[in-house]
């Protein structure tokens, strides 16, 4: 198994550019959750989907903020615009619902952004 | 505010000697309680976890106490090896949702 896949490991771009962070699960998850990483905040959730379907975004910080689960293989985080404040590492973590949930999540290994 | 945090943020330890990372909660009502490790340019990997309801759970080389009383959570991480030096996370998993949320994370130095 490849685990949780995360592209790009890193990414750099300025202020006001559009962002796409994206994530495949380990298949046969059905919970896929994005954390973003700071040194200031530690990992914060972002926004969590079951079976592809968006549960709760009240982590996201702004409407600069979205993200899409459009297919149980695949979702996107994506920023637009951009913010240097939004430089942090964000993490995408699986996991399986099934019945009594237990165990962590599998995370990815993150991209890291920076806005210049 | 969060409701599991980290009493300490470092911890050196020399090689070979026994590793205590605690963590303090405040949410009673979570279900699990789970151990991440973090190394340099990694994700949170899953260490080992204990439900609500135990007091201790052992796995390789480690061990998780659970003090519901007092609201206390550690990791105990025997013969520590370089291998092991990382940030370690203390999570709380539970509600409706079943959502995981971290502590702040306490970074441990395996002296050689």
């Amino acid at each position: 198994d490849a685990g949780v896949i995360q592209s790009p490991r890193h990414e750099v771009t300025e202020m006001g550019q559009e962002v796409t962070l994206r994530c495949k699960p380990i298949s046969g998850h059905n919970s896929l959750f994005w954390y973003r990483q700071t040194m200031m905040r530690g990992l914060e959730l972002l926004i969590y989907f079951n079976n592809n379907v968006p549960i709760d975004d009240s982590g996201m910080p702004e409407d600069r903020f979205s993200a899409k689960m459009p297919n149980a293989s695949f979702s996107t985080l994506k920023i637009q615009p951009s913010e240097p404040r939004d430089s942090a590492v964000y993490f995408c973590a699986t996991t399986l619902r099934t019945g009594p949930l237990r165990w962590g999540y599998t995370f990815g290994s993150g991209t890291r952004l920076t806005v210049v | 505010g969060e409701s599991v945090g980290l009493h300490l943020p470092t911890l050196s330890v020399q090689e070979g000697d026994n590793s205590i990372i605690n963590c303090a909660y405040s949410n009673s009502a979570s279900d699990y309680f789970i151990w991440y490790k973090q190394e340099s340019g990694k994700g949170p990997q899953f260490i080992i976890d204990i439900r609500s309801n135990m007091d201790k759970r052992q796995g390789q080389r480690v061990t998780v106490l659970l003090n519901k009383t007092v609201k206390h959570l550690s990791l105990q991480i025997a013969a520590t090896q370089p291998g092991d030096s990382a940030v370690y996370f203390c999570a709380e998993l539970g509600g409706i949702d079943y959502k995981l949320s971290f502590g702040a994370g306490t970074t441990v130095t395996v002296r050689a």
